[in-house]
């Protein structure tokens, strides 16, 4: 099992231009997370996923979509860049087991650069 | 509301015991996670505690959670250079598959 992966792992983009980030989990995980990273400021939920073809907003959702499409893909979009979302993003996925537990599985992150 | 709180930075030397604290707001947390970060790496799910228990052990780690307080400390003996990282807490409440995350603890481990 690869676990959690995502692409790319670095990335420079200038202010207005659009990326996606993907992230495959395959683990046959129910719930997607996509979080940012910044300086003492812990993971911020961006966006997350609770089954395939549903996305719900987290905490910082502003300025980023999601879809949902396939049960192992998350996709991440910024349509228009803004130097503020330069950060870590990870992805996460988890599901809920027996003893109610619902553990986060986490990728290895992709490091975003809006100049 | 829902708050997790943590020190952001510790520094111990090779073979000392360390612990790092954390302090979360909601009653309602079931289970309480700690999770070891690396350098450039992605979050790796280190241990967890339900909300029943006082403590876990689990080989060189240690749990401690005090309801009552809030607190929770994770205590790392012997600890290693290897141990160098940042290490989050998170709460997860019962209503809720989120986690909530705290800032992080820098670990330094000193040869």
């Amino acid at each position: 099992n690869a676990g959690v992966t995502q692409t790319p792992k670095f990335r420079v983009l200038k202010t207005g231009q659009s990326m996606t980030l993907l992230c495959a989990q395959d683990m046959n995980h129910e719930y997607m997370y996509w979080y940012r990273q910044d300086p003492g400021m812990g993971l911020r939920l961006i966006h997350y996923s609770v089954g395939e073809g549903t996305t719900a907003k987290g905490e910082v959702p502003d300025g980023y979509n999601v879809s949902r499409l396939k049960k192992q893909n998350f996709l991440l979009g910024l349509e228009s860049a803004a130097p503020s979302q330069t950060s870590v993003y990870f992805c996460a996925s988890s599901f809920l087991s027996g003893q109610g537990r619902h553990e986060q599985y986490f990728g290895p992150g992709t490091r975003l650069t809006v100049t | 509301g829902e708050d997790v709180e943590q020190s952001l930075f510790l520094s111990v030397r090779e073979g000392d015991s360390s612990v790092i604290n954390c302090t979360y707001t909601d009653s309602s947390s079931t289970y309480l996670y700690w999770y070891k970060q690396e350098p450039g790496a992605g979050l790796q799910l280190l241990t967890y505690i339900f909300s029943n228990m006082d403590m876990k052990q689990d080989q060189r780690l240690t749990v401690l959670l005090n309801k009552k307080d809030k607190h929770l400390s994770l205590r790392i003996a012997d600890t290693q250079t290897g141990d160098s990282a940042i290490y989050f807490c998170a709460e997860r409440m019962d209503s809720s598959y989120k986690l909530i995350f705290g800032s992080g603890t820098r670990l330094l481990v000193r040869p």
